[in-house]
């Protein structure tokens, strides 16, 4: 059962634009909803995580939106570059459980020059 | 930060071979667990350990075995290795204090002939 449904599987921005994500879930017991960025070769680096209490969290051009009735949250990449092109992760876990993450699919993001 | 360490890299095998996977952190973070990751797919969870002689299987059934003795590594063995264990391996560890957030190593890949 997958419990962590996340789109679009790729995407092609051009630099400047507005790169979005999104993911749904099942479990309303998850409660630490993290976007995990991975290069080629590289394991995953945490870049920006919201607890449910925020519908919304900032961290320089990433933005993440969370909308815990619809039970969806988004990534939001402003002023996307080249150097964002990468797979990224939504991800969802219960911190009371040993923070073991369960994963979407993964979307695979290109930032044409 | 959590200094990660994964040994090999890059193993290509026949089928039959035993393997072990090395994991080993630096920091003394007591949980760590294994993902599996098929390229460009999501991370499955399959072992993770809350401290010494602590295991316990992930979402994923897995035929790989794990065994922690010392905090700092958690090493994952394929008693007998077969094609269907192809795949990327990644090893994390949980900050502590728990955030929730993971730190990866950079991944074990593995082929079996």
């Amino acid at each position: 059962q997958q419990q962590v449904k996340q789109s679009p599987q790729s995407l092609i921005v051009q630099k400047g634009g507005i790169s979005i994500i999104n993911c749904a879930y099942e479990n309303t017991a998850f409660d630490y909803f993290p976007w995990y960025q991975q290069f080629p070769g590289k394991g995953p680096a945490l870049l920006i995580a919201i607890r449910p209490d925020v519908s919304e969290k900032k961290e320089g051009r990433f933005t993440i939106s969370f909308n815990k009735s619809a039970k969806q949250f988004s990534l939001h990449i402003m002023d996307s570059q080249p150097g964002d092109s990468a797979t990224y992760f939504c991800a969802a876990s219960i911190m009371t459980s040993g923070s073991r993450l369960t994963f979407g699919e993964g979307t695979q993001l290109t930032v044409n020059p | 930060e959590a200094d990660i360490y994964q040994t090999p890299r890059y193993l290509v095998i026949g089928t039959g071979k035993k393997i072990t996977l090395e994991c080993s952190q630096t920091m003394g973070h007591d949980k760590m667990y294994w993902y599996q990751q098929d390229p460009g797919m999501e991370l499955h969870l399959i072992h993770y350990s809350y401290g010494v002689n602590s295991t316990e299987k992930g979402d994923l059934s897995s035929e790989s075995t794990v065994s922690r003795i010392r905090t700092e590594h958690f090493p994952l063995t394929l008693e007998s290795a077969r094609p269907s264990h192809t795949s990327q391996y990644l090893c994390a560890v949980g900050r502590r204090p728990d955030t929730g957030e993971l730190f990866f190593g950079e991944g074990s890949r593995l082929t079996v002939l």
